[in-house]
């Protein structure tokens, strides 16, 4: 069925990278974006950046900019997003989702916990 | 760019209707058709509910609808439903005055069901 799978749950400890992928099945892979949105604990949902599988196509939040890089594997239909020089305010769950030229979310996937701690 | 504006929490009776607002500017819900609104229950992943300010995507309840007035988009929900309790979330495309697209996402409103 169409649905987006993500890679399980990661402990960083801060100053690391983490890279969280994001598999996609049942739809065309190239056919739409994949967006990137990360919720801390008990609060709102926050836009990171979505990139373009079929180009390769990144848009990244200023806020992101230089700190987070999203990628593909066509081959697999996978789509990555790595976040660099993690802090404890990192913390959070990572979703990746599809969405349209028109910029909303139609699938989503089951969110991946990152946490950091020392 | 800030976090569009929306009540942290709305509640309503089984039956009733209730109206979410978002608060954004010119530069984001008031300059384009692309308000989206997105569902979340406690420890799942959001589900989007309207699409292009109006639109349902299919399988939702027809009781959800949309609608945008100048920089102010609203969620209506008729006849609220138990099942309806939950987050609700606004997002719109945006850009910034330096010509930078995004998308921002609201602050989030929590429903009750009395």
């Amino acid at each position: 069925q169409v649905q987006l799978v993500q890679s399980g749950a990661e402990v960083k400890k801060p100053g690391a990278s983490v890279k969280v992928s994001c598999k996609a099945s049942g739809y065309t892979f190239s056919g739409y974006f994949i967006y990137w949105v990360r919720q801390a604990p008990g609060q709102g949902l926050e836009w990171m950046g979505r990139i373009n599988p079929n180009t390769g196509g990144s848009k990244y939040a200023q806020k992101f900019q230089g700190w987070v890089t999203m990628t593909r594997d066509t081959s697999i239909s996978t789509a990555y997003m790595e976040l660099s020089s993690l802090k404890s305010d990192d913390t959070a769950v990572y979703y990746c989702g599809r969405g349209a030229a028109s910029w909303y979310i139609d699938l989503w996937g089951r969110g991946t916990l990152v946490t950091v701690s020392s | 760019q800030s976090a569009l504006t929306q009540p942290a929490s709305v509640s309503g009776s089984l039956g009733q209707s209730i109206t979410i607002s978002c608060a954004g500017t010119s530069s984001d819900v008031g300059g384009y058709n692309y308000v989206s609104w997105y569902q979340q229950r406690p420890g799942e992943a959001p589900k989007l509910m309207i699409y292009d300010v109006s639109n349902r995507p299919s399988g939702v309840s027809n009781r959800f609808s949309g609608s945008k007035s100048g920089n102010t988009a609203s969620l209506i929900i008729s006849g609220l439903q138990a099942e309806d309790e939950a987050d609700y979330y606004c997002s719109s495309y945006a850009i910034s005055s330096y010509a930078i697209s995004s998308k921002l996402f609201g602050t989030g409103t929590k429903v009750t069901v009395l």
